[in-house]
């Protein structure tokens, strides 16, 4: 299965776009790259995931090199809600539902 | 709407008092799982269960049974809990559709004294 790793903490302003990296230098062809947030201590919550292309949803974007060996999370406009660990995921293979999380970055939004 | 219900949300036991964390989703989800959090550990997965009646072992199941007796359960059975178990727990309830998304409960932190 490929690691994942990922900066133990990260601050952002208000208001800036938050720039979250993920290294992932052993993923294979069909692993998908997964991003979950979790907020103090409630459960993790899925924001993004992604194969090959970026990505871009409501909640954020997903751009993956062109290698596959690294990603990043791109939050636009961060918010204090926004304040919460951040976890980079390689699923195994497509579909096996197996969700390993490492220790994820800390993102701290500043007033 | 999508829940993951989790009972209880806290807990406090004695060592060796058999204790169920109940697990409930409305999401008709074949694929659901349980997690430990630690502090410095991250989120550990201690079984998982693909269907009724199939569950497997995650990574950390050393002390804890799971049952899938019906799709919308999936109740974790600490037989005698020690304090080592004491962590925060987390129920997941996963899709099985486009995406991998997992529905996490609002989790139960268990105490063993």
């Amino acid at each position: 299965d490929a690691k994942t790793t990922q900066p133990t903490s990260m601050d952002c302003a208000e208001g800036r776009a938050a720039n979250l990296p993920c290294n992932h230098s052993t993923i294979s062809g069909n692993e998908y790259v997964y991003w979950y947030r979790q907020i103090h201590s409630q459960g993790p919550q899925y924001i993004i995931h992604g194969l090959k292309n970026n990505e871009t949803n409501e909640m954020a974007s997903l751009i993956i090199t062109e290698d596959r060996k690294s990603s990043t999370l791109i939050l636009p406009h961060a918010t204090l809600r926004d304040t919460a660990v951040y976890y980079c995921i390689v699923e195994p293979w497509a579909g096996s539902y197996q969700l390993t999380f490492g220790k994820g970055t800390k993102l701290s939004v500043i007033p | 709407e999508a829940q993951v219900t989790q009972n209880p949300r806290y807990l406090i036991t004695v060592t060796g008092k058999k204790l169920t964390v109940t697990c409930s989703q409305n999401m008709n989800h074949e694929y659901m799982s349980w997690y430990r959090q630690d502090p410095g550990l991250g989120l550990r997965q201690i079984y998982y269960s693909m269907n009724v009646e199939v569950t497997d072992k995650g990574d950390v199941p050393e002390g804890y049974k799971v049952s899938r007796k019906e799709k919308r359960n999936f109740p974790l059975i600490l037989e005698s809990p020690s304090p080592n178990q004491t962590s925060l727990y987390f129920c997941a309830s996963i899709s099985t559709g486009s995406r991998t998304e997992a529905f996490f409960g609002q989790g139960t932190r268990l105490t063993v004294v």
